[in-house]
């Protein structure tokens, strides 16, 4: 069974629209991790975010911000006035089960100037 | 220092050769991971060591074969590949996440820049 789903395989958005990245994910533990990563065409995953099950509090960081909601297990991603920069394929993990992590399929990112 | 290095950068071999991808952090990480991507798809887990014991191991054919010298450094040797077998390699490192009730929470793991392996 999928653990973590991102319905959405690739988006274009032109530069300083708002985008958002969905991750939706399926799990029984009620102690367990969600993460979003971003892979730039270098190829090397850079860590955006880590949050717990038991903090569901929105975070936002500069033009980032991530909605985490138990209710509907899910756990978005909002990127506002979106830069070239931006484009990436983004992954949602989780983690559960001791240091294994479970990758979406990822999200291609397309910002066009 | 927050960086994973990863070398070669790029690897190509031949079906009958033997090569070793190596990594390195110095983050006092005591888990270490090496994943296989192929192209539009998402990291697969290979191998995770937990201080420098390997404890899994996600059914990897033979022909790749992980080394952990030291808590610092990650080898994958390899030896008869496919060309299937060609991918980005990435390595990571993390926190060693436990279980039970006080479970750890810093295991985001922290990825190198990978070796693009050409197997012909």
């Amino acid at each position: 069974a999928q653990k973590v789903t991102q319905a959405q395989t690739e988006i274009s958005v032109v530069e300083k629209e708002d985008v958002t990245l969905d991750c939706v994910y399926e799990t029984r533990d009620t102690t367990y991790y969600l993460f979003w990563y971003k892979q730039p065409p270098s190829g090397e995953l850079v860590f955006l975010i880590r949050r717990n099950s038991f903090d569901e509090q929105n975070e936002i960081s500069g033009r980032y911000s991530w909605n985490f909601q138990k209710s509907t297990s899910s756990f978005n991603f909002t990127i506002t006035a979106s830069q070239v920069v931006d484009s990436a394929v983004y992954f949602c993990a989780l983690s559960y089960n001791f240091n294994k992590f479970y990758f979406g399929s990822g999200t291609k990112l397309n910002v066009k100037p | 220092d927050t960086e994973v290095t990863q070398t070669p950068k790029h690897l190509v071999m031949g079906m009958t050769n033997k090569k070793s991808l190596k990594c390195e952090q110095h983050m006092g990480h005591r888990a270490m991971y090496w994943y296989k991507q192929k192209a539009k798809k998402p990291p697969e887990l290979m191998f995770v060591y937990s201080y420098e014991k390997l404890s899994i191991n996600e059914s990897v054919p033979s022909r790749f074969s992980p080394e952990c010298p030291n808590s610092s450094l990650l080898n994958l040797h390899l030896h008869a590949l496919q060309p299937e077998d060609s991918a980005l390699y990435l390595c990571a490192s993390s926190q060693v996440a436990t279980s039970g009730p006080k479970r750890s929470s810093y295991n985001e793991q922290f990825f190198g820049p990978g070796t693009r392996l050409t197997v012909l």
